[in-house]
Protein backbone atom coordinates (compact mmCIF):
# COMPACT_ATOMS: atom_id res chain seq x y z
CA UNK A 1 0.00 0.00 0.00
CA UNK A 2 0.97 3.67 -0.29
CA UNK A 3 1.11 6.38 2.01
CA UNK A 4 1.27 10.07 1.51
CA UNK A 5 2.85 12.91 4.10
CA UNK A 6 2.16 16.50 3.60
CA UNK A 7 4.38 17.34 6.34
CA UNK A 8 2.94 21.32 6.23
CA UNK A 9 -1.01 21.98 6.65
CA UNK A 10 -0.50 25.85 5.72
CA UNK A 11 2.34 27.73 4.12
CA UNK A 12 1.80 31.53 4.76
CA UNK A 13 4.08 33.33 2.56
CA UNK A 14 5.04 36.73 1.15
CA UNK A 15 5.11 37.69 -2.60
CA UNK A 16 7.72 37.62 -4.11
CA UNK A 17 9.30 35.03 -2.00
CA UNK A 18 10.53 31.35 -2.61
CA UNK A 19 8.41 28.20 -1.39
CA UNK A 20 9.04 25.21 -1.01
CA UNK A 21 6.29 22.61 -0.20
CA UNK A 22 7.03 19.34 1.53
CA UNK A 23 5.84 15.97 0.24
CA UNK A 24 7.08 12.80 1.34
CA UNK A 25 5.74 9.09 0.34
CA UNK A 26 5.79 5.70 1.50
CA UNK A 27 5.36 2.64 -0.73
CA UNK A 28 6.34 -0.82 -1.06
CA UNK A 29 6.61 -0.48 -4.92
CA UNK A 30 7.49 1.57 -7.53
CA UNK A 31 5.48 5.00 -8.08
CA UNK A 32 4.59 7.53 -10.12
CA UNK A 33 4.60 10.91 -8.47
CA UNK A 34 2.12 13.90 -9.08
CA UNK A 35 1.41 16.93 -7.65
CA UNK A 36 -2.07 18.92 -8.28
CA UNK A 37 -3.41 22.55 -7.62
CA UNK A 38 -6.85 23.14 -6.41
CA UNK A 39 -8.05 27.14 -6.46
CA UNK A 40 -11.12 27.74 -4.53
CA UNK A 41 -14.06 26.67 -5.90
CA UNK A 42 -12.36 24.15 -8.58
CA UNK A 43 -11.72 21.31 -9.69
CA UNK A 44 -8.00 19.40 -9.37
CA UNK A 45 -5.33 20.96 -11.90
CA UNK A 46 -2.25 18.84 -12.49
CA UNK A 47 0.92 21.08 -11.69
CA UNK A 48 3.82 18.62 -12.76
CA UNK A 49 4.58 14.79 -12.85
CA UNK A 50 7.30 12.40 -11.96
CA UNK A 51 7.41 8.63 -14.43
CA UNK A 52 11.21 8.43 -15.25
CA UNK A 53 14.21 10.19 -16.26
CA UNK A 54 15.48 13.48 -15.17
CA UNK A 55 14.85 13.97 -11.29
CA UNK A 56 13.70 17.44 -11.32
CA UNK A 57 10.88 18.23 -13.12
CA UNK A 58 9.26 21.21 -14.49
CA UNK A 59 5.53 22.11 -14.30
CA UNK A 60 2.98 25.17 -15.01
CA UNK A 61 3.02 28.50 -13.80
CA UNK A 62 7.25 28.03 -12.43
CA UNK A 63 6.89 25.24 -10.10
CA UNK A 64 9.49 22.68 -9.91
CA UNK A 65 9.90 19.65 -7.88
CA UNK A 66 12.57 17.29 -7.41
CA UNK A 67 12.64 13.67 -6.36
CA UNK A 68 14.66 11.83 -4.21
CA UNK A 69 14.27 8.35 -3.82
CA UNK A 70 16.61 7.64 -0.89
CA UNK A 71 14.62 10.13 1.13
CA UNK A 72 11.25 9.24 -0.45
CA UNK A 73 10.21 12.73 -0.97
CA UNK A 74 8.95 14.96 -3.56
CA UNK A 75 9.10 18.68 -2.49
CA UNK A 76 7.30 21.22 -4.83
CA UNK A 77 9.13 24.51 -4.86
CA UNK A 78 8.36 28.04 -6.79
CA UNK A 79 11.47 31.07 -6.62
CA UNK A 80 9.27 33.66 -6.97
CA UNK A 81 4.95 33.24 -5.84
CA UNK A 82 2.67 35.67 -6.51
CA UNK A 83 -0.65 36.29 -5.38
CA UNK A 84 -2.24 34.18 -7.54
CA UNK A 85 -0.91 30.80 -6.51
CA UNK A 86 -2.65 31.26 -3.16
CA UNK A 87 -4.54 27.94 -3.34
CA UNK A 88 -4.84 24.15 -1.94
CA UNK A 89 -1.61 22.11 -3.02
CA UNK A 90 -1.86 18.03 -3.22
CA UNK A 91 1.06 15.01 -3.50
CA UNK A 92 0.23 12.26 -5.21
CA UNK A 93 1.29 8.98 -6.08
CA UNK A 94 0.24 5.71 -8.19
CA UNK A 95 1.93 2.44 -7.86
CA UNK A 96 3.96 1.94 -11.46
CA UNK A 97 2.40 -0.04 -13.71
CA UNK A 98 -0.50 -1.40 -12.69
CA UNK A 99 -4.61 -1.47 -14.13
CA UNK A 100 -6.63 1.34 -12.71
CA UNK A 101 -4.21 3.15 -11.26
CA UNK A 102 -5.60 4.97 -8.83
CA UNK A 103 -4.06 8.02 -6.89
CA UNK A 104 -3.33 8.38 -3.57
CA UNK A 105 -3.15 11.70 -2.25
CA UNK A 106 -1.57 13.69 0.75
CA UNK A 107 -3.87 15.79 2.92
CA UNK A 108 -2.94 18.92 0.87
CA UNK A 109 -0.91 22.11 2.08
CA UNK A 110 -2.75 25.49 1.80
CA UNK A 111 -0.20 28.19 0.18
CA UNK A 112 -0.99 32.09 1.55
CA UNK A 113 0.14 34.30 -0.73
CA UNK A 114 -0.12 37.95 0.42
CA UNK A 115 1.64 41.40 -0.34
CA UNK B 1 -8.68 23.00 -24.62
CA UNK B 2 -11.24 19.33 -23.77
CA UNK B 3 -12.38 18.95 -20.22
CA UNK B 4 -14.24 16.55 -18.10
CA UNK B 5 -17.19 17.92 -16.81
CA UNK B 6 -19.39 17.25 -13.79
CA UNK B 7 -23.88 17.63 -13.34
CA UNK B 8 -24.67 19.45 -11.32
CA UNK B 9 -22.70 21.35 -9.27
CA UNK B 10 -24.31 21.06 -6.32
CA UNK B 11 -26.91 18.50 -4.97
CA UNK B 12 -28.88 18.60 -1.35
CA UNK B 13 -30.76 15.76 -0.78
CA UNK B 14 -32.07 14.11 1.99
CA UNK B 15 -30.96 11.16 4.26
CA UNK B 16 -31.98 7.71 2.64
CA UNK B 17 -32.39 9.01 -0.90
CA UNK B 18 -30.45 8.12 -4.02
CA UNK B 19 -28.39 10.59 -6.01
CA UNK B 20 -26.76 9.97 -9.64
CA UNK B 21 -24.02 12.29 -10.26
CA UNK B 22 -22.90 12.75 -13.77
CA UNK B 23 -19.90 13.03 -15.49
CA UNK B 24 -18.30 13.59 -19.15
CA UNK B 25 -15.00 12.39 -19.25
CA UNK B 26 -12.61 13.73 -22.75
CA UNK B 27 -14.04 11.88 -25.77
CA UNK B 28 -10.75 9.56 -26.08
CA UNK B 29 -9.79 8.91 -22.35
CA UNK B 30 -10.26 5.27 -21.58
CA UNK B 31 -10.16 5.16 -17.98
CA UNK B 32 -12.47 6.83 -15.42
CA UNK B 33 -12.60 7.23 -12.07
CA UNK B 34 -14.16 8.57 -8.86
CA UNK B 35 -12.79 10.38 -6.14
CA UNK B 36 -14.70 12.58 -2.93
CA UNK B 37 -13.35 14.88 -0.41
CA UNK B 38 -15.07 15.37 2.60
CA UNK B 39 -14.60 18.59 3.88
CA UNK B 40 -11.18 19.66 5.58
CA UNK B 41 -9.89 16.11 4.56
CA UNK B 42 -7.74 14.78 1.34
CA UNK B 43 -8.97 13.41 -1.31
CA UNK B 44 -9.80 9.44 -1.47
CA UNK B 45 -10.09 7.50 -4.60
CA UNK B 46 -13.31 5.73 -4.52
CA UNK B 47 -13.20 3.52 -8.22
CA UNK B 48 -11.66 3.30 -11.42
CA UNK B 49 -13.75 1.79 -14.62
CA UNK B 50 -11.87 0.93 -17.98
CA UNK B 51 -13.17 -1.15 -20.45
CA UNK B 52 -16.87 -0.91 -19.15
CA UNK B 53 -16.12 -2.57 -15.56
CA UNK B 54 -14.54 -2.08 -12.21
CA UNK B 55 -10.80 -2.17 -12.54
CA UNK B 56 -10.23 -0.91 -8.82
CA UNK B 57 -12.35 0.08 -5.58
CA UNK B 58 -11.63 0.57 -2.07
CA UNK B 59 -13.22 -0.05 0.52
CA UNK B 60 -15.52 2.99 0.86
CA UNK B 61 -17.20 1.92 -2.58
CA UNK B 62 -19.26 -0.44 -0.71
CA UNK B 63 -22.57 -1.98 -1.94
CA UNK B 64 -24.68 1.03 -1.94
CA UNK B 65 -22.36 2.81 -4.42
CA UNK B 66 -22.12 2.02 -8.43
CA UNK B 67 -21.01 2.98 -11.41
CA UNK B 68 -22.29 3.17 -14.77
CA UNK B 69 -21.15 3.77 -18.15
CA UNK B 70 -24.53 4.07 -20.32
CA UNK B 71 -23.86 5.73 -23.19
CA UNK B 72 -20.70 6.69 -24.83
CA UNK B 73 -20.12 9.96 -23.08
CA UNK B 74 -21.35 9.89 -19.73
CA UNK B 75 -20.01 8.28 -16.87
CA UNK B 76 -21.80 8.21 -13.19
CA UNK B 77 -22.09 7.40 -9.78
CA UNK B 78 -25.09 6.34 -8.05
CA UNK B 79 -25.63 6.27 -4.06
CA UNK B 80 -28.54 4.11 -3.41
CA UNK B 81 -29.60 5.31 -0.14
CA UNK B 82 -27.41 8.52 1.24
CA UNK B 83 -25.49 8.92 4.65
CA UNK B 84 -24.92 12.16 6.28
CA UNK B 85 -21.31 10.87 6.27
CA UNK B 86 -22.08 11.10 2.55
CA UNK B 87 -21.83 14.49 2.37
CA UNK B 88 -18.61 15.41 0.33
CA UNK B 89 -17.29 17.30 -2.81
CA UNK B 90 -17.02 14.14 -5.70
CA UNK B 91 -14.50 14.69 -8.64
CA UNK B 92 -14.73 12.68 -11.41
CA UNK B 93 -11.37 11.95 -13.55
CA UNK B 94 -10.44 10.47 -16.80
CA UNK B 95 -7.04 9.44 -18.75
CA UNK B 96 -6.13 8.10 -21.72
CA UNK B 97 -4.02 4.78 -22.24
CA UNK B 98 -1.05 5.96 -22.75
CA UNK B 99 -0.57 8.78 -20.10
CA UNK B 100 -1.00 8.24 -16.36
CA UNK B 101 -2.27 11.64 -15.97
CA UNK B 102 -5.21 12.13 -14.74
CA UNK B 103 -7.98 14.85 -15.18
CA UNK B 104 -10.35 15.81 -12.94
CA UNK B 105 -13.85 17.61 -13.44
CA UNK B 106 -14.62 20.47 -11.13
CA UNK B 107 -16.78 18.32 -8.28
CA UNK B 108 -20.13 18.04 -7.21
CA UNK B 109 -20.92 19.08 -3.93
CA UNK B 110 -23.22 16.23 -2.49
CA UNK B 111 -25.02 17.48 0.85
CA UNK B 112 -27.25 15.16 2.74
CA UNK B 113 -29.51 16.22 5.09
Amino acid sequence: AQSVTQLDSQVPVFEEAPVELRCNYSSSVSVYLFWYVQYPNQGLQLLLKYLSGSTLVKGINGFEAEFNKSQTSFHLRKPSVHISDTAEYFCAVSPLNQAGTALIFGKGTTLSVSS
Amino acid sequence: EPEVTQTPSHQVTQMGQEVILRCVPISNHLYFYWYRQILGQKVEFLVSFYNNEISEKSEIFDDQFSVERPDGSNFTLKIRSTKLEDSAMYFCASRTGGSYEQYFGPGTRLTVT
